[in-house]
């Protein structure tokens, strides 16, 4: 079965541009939750989606915003980008949502915003 | 974040020798999760937790929840060089999913 999958792996944006990262959760799961990762604040969740819908949201602000399609896969997008944007962001699916559920992590967009 | 703190920081070990990591949540949990991430690279899956006294084991590594205590250990057995990476503790307080990290621990094996 293949794992979660990212893309792209790289990305390198300018200040004030936007960017969408795509994220394909293990077939069969149905829910993507989004995490940024910096070496100063850690792993941090974004949001998750299932079923289309957003269950959960983080603190952050609303230049970051996702959506989920009907095969399970989920987009990302941020806009204006600053520079504080840089980060590795990571997508974990599972079967679904709720608590008490596995969750398998993607290998990550690293983006970099000069 | 500091509601879900990661002790040692860092730890540098001769292969072969055996480890405890800690991790103690500040608030009630429902679920702990275990993950090791290789420098700039995803998470690997290692153990979730959920109740009290839960013992999981993959391979060499052991992980142990103490609901009581709101804390979990994750012990090495006889480390190897592959076992070098940063481990991470996820914890699920509000029983949605949602996990909050701790800031890791960074594990370097001497062969």
């Amino acid at each position: 079965k293949a794992g979660v999958t990212q893309t792209p792996r790289y990305l390198i944006k300018t200040r004030g541009q936007q960017v969408t990262l795509s994220c394909s959760p293990i077939s069969g799961h149905r829910s993507v939750s989004w995490y940024q990762q910096t070496p100063g604040q850690g792993l941090q969740f974004l949001f998750e989606y299932f079923s289309e819908t957003q269950r959960n949201k983080g603190n952050f602000p609303g230049r970051f915003s996702g959506r989920q399609f009907s095969n399970s896969r989920s987009e990302m997008n941020v806009s204006t980008l600053e520079l504080g944007d840089s980060a590795l962001y990571l997508c974990a699916s599972s079967f679904g949502t709720g608590g008490r559920l596995e969750q398998y992590f993607g290998p990550g967009t690293r983006l970099t915003v000069t | 974040s500091q509601e879900l703190e990661q002790s040692p920081q860092s730890l540098i070990v001769q292969e072969g020798k055996n480890l405890t990591i800690n991790c103690t949540s500040s608030k009630t949990l429902y679920g702990l999760y275990w993950y090791k991430q290789k420098y700039g690279e995803g998470l690997i899956f290692l153990m979730m937790l959920q109740k009290g006294g839960e013992e999981k084991s993959h391979e060499k590594i052991t992980a142990k929840l103490d609901e009581k205590k709101q804390q979990s250990s994750l012990h090495i057995t006889a480390s190897q060089p592959s076992h070098a990476g940063t481990y991470l503790c996820g914890a699920d307080r509000s029983n949605t999913g949602k996990l909050i990290f701790g800031q890791g621990t960074t594990l370097q094996v001497k062969p």
